[in-house]
């Protein structure tokens, strides 16, 4: 069945980089786009960035962009969030998810797996 | 950006009761509204999109409806089990997808 762990987790000081890494198993995963959803603590849910099936394109909330970078690595089944200039508002669980597959050439850009999610704090 | 507005932001009902929990967007998105349940220390679950197609696996219980700006989801008899907090998520703007800020389903 289909399975997303991530790891890389952890308490940072502000304005350091973390690297979270999302392992994908049960399913082709070089067929399926992935994306990244955070939660802070107590709070709703918060799409973070996209990465199409062939890595062609990514896309961010506005809240990250210029500071994180989504990737993939097809070989390892694995999606990557890079974090970097990490601010105290970063703190939150962050989830991997997949999105869905309506039609081959229909993009669904819901969420049809998530991962157990992985712990960010930020604090000095 | 698009806003999901959810409400009420708790209801509380006993078992065997209907829950109706409301989605309006700042603007339209056709049907392109997805409903999640979350409950305590879990992943979200996907239960409806499309605003009604039920997701794979889920209990007929669950349904959605409405287009536009204005969406429902009806939980038809509860259970014990659904209480959790229950989000709506846009995809119509697929550069920013969105999601309301929850409702909370407490069973008696």
């Amino acid at each position: 069945q289909v399975h997303l762990v991530e790891s890389g987790g952890g308490v940072v000081q502000p304005g350091r980089s973390l690297r979270l890494s999302c392992a994908a198993s049960g399913f082709s995963f070089s067929n399926f786009a992935m994306h990244w959803v955070r939660q802070a603590p107590g709070k709703g849910l918060e799409w973070v960035a996209v990465i199409w099936s062939d890595g062609s394109h990514e896309f961010y909330a506005n809240s990250v962009k210029g500071r994180f970078t989504i990737s993939r690595d097809t070989s390892k089944d694995t999606v990557y969030l890079q974090l970097s200039n990490l601010r105290v508002e970063d703190t939150a669980v962050y989830y991997c998810a997949r999105e869905m597959s309506l039609d081959p050439s229909v993009r669904a850009y819901y969420f049809d797996y998530w991962g157990q999610g992985t712990q960010v704090t930020v604090s000095s | 950006e698009i806003v999901l507005t959810q409400s009420p932001a708790t209801l509380s009902l006993s078992p065997g009761e209907r829950a109706t929990l409301s989605c309006r967007a700042s603007q339209s998105v056709s049907i392109y509204l997805a409903w999640y349940q979350q409950k305590p220390g879990q992943a979200p679950r996907l239960l409806i999109y499309d605003a009604s197609t039920r997701a794979t696996g889920i209990p007929a219980r669950f349904s959605g409806s409405g287009s536009g700006t204005d969406f429902t989801l009806t939980i038809s008899s509860l259970e014990p089990e659904d209480s959790a907090v229950y989000y709506c998520q846009q995809r119509i703007n697929w550069r920013a997808l969105t999601f309301g800020g929850g409702t909370k389903v407490d069973i008696k």
